[in-house]
């Protein structure tokens, strides 16, 4: 495709709901990024995948964030028992390799989707 | 820890100004660094990419600069536009095989007619 999508744009969630958020990356984009941002914040590291192997879940917040990336394309991020804390922008990013040359890990990022638990 | 910082917090200028945003990183050992901007409601958009053996790269009216030693990157914008509202993240990447970026928190950039 021409960029990273995501998946709904929009969602309102109960808390104690779970959630399933999808990113489309570039075609032939081998790494792949999950960030949460809040409101006025920068966006926070999630996880990263190379292909489908998942390589760091180290920024998942908690047990209840689990992310997935089963055939080295899309990715689904899941959020069990929604709580407010868990409001927030989830944004996907891609990259062609990060052992490739200059152009190789720019990153390239989906609009978001903005989770609102209530 | 890598922590960045961009100052101002948010800038609001008249059409047509010359603009310096600013990004502080206290970890010089970095890989890269990228620029971002960021309109209200979507994702990020690259708007540049420095390596670290690089000292500048332009694209049209932005220019940002990379001082590793002082841990310093500069964007600046010429003849800012109302279209150039928006706000602006850097974001750093330290070197020894870390993937992770670090970002600051944006600098708020209003460009009023």
């Amino acid at each position: 495709g021409a960029g990273v999508s995501q998946s709904p744009r929009y969602k309102v969630a109960k808390r104690g709901q779970d959630v399933a958020l999808r990113c489309d990356p570039i075609s032939g984009h081998v790494s792949l990024f999950w960030y949460q941002q809040a409101l006025g914040q920068g966006p926070e590291f999630l996880t990263y995948f190379q292909n489908e192997a998942q390589l760091d879940k180290s920024g998942l917040p908690s047990d209840r964030f689990f992310a997935e990336r089963p055939e080295g394309s899309v990715s689904t991020l899941k959020i069990q028992r929604t709580q407010q804390e868990d409001s927030a922008v989830y944004l996907c990013a891609s990259s062609l390799s990060l052992r490739r040359g200059r152009d190789g890990n720019e990153q390239f990022f989906g609009p978001g989707t903005r989770l609102t638990v209530l | 820890k890598q922590e960045v910082t961009q100052i101002p917090a948010a800038l609001s200028v008249p059409e047509g100004e010359n603009l310096v945003l600013n990004c502080s990183f206290t970890d010089s050992a970095i890989y890269n660094l990228q620029w971002f901007r960021q309109d209200p409601g979507k994702g990020l958009t690259s708007l540049l990419l420095i390596q670290s053996s690089q000292r500048e790269q332009t694209s049209g009216r932005l220019n940002a600069s990379l001082d590793k030693s002082s841990g310093r990157s500069t964007l600046y914008i010429a003849a800012s536009q109302p279209g150039d509202s928006a706000t602006y993240l850097c974001a750093v990447r330290l070197s020894g095989g870390s993937y992770i970026p670090t970002f600051g928190r944006g600098t708020s950039l209003i460009v009023h007619p």
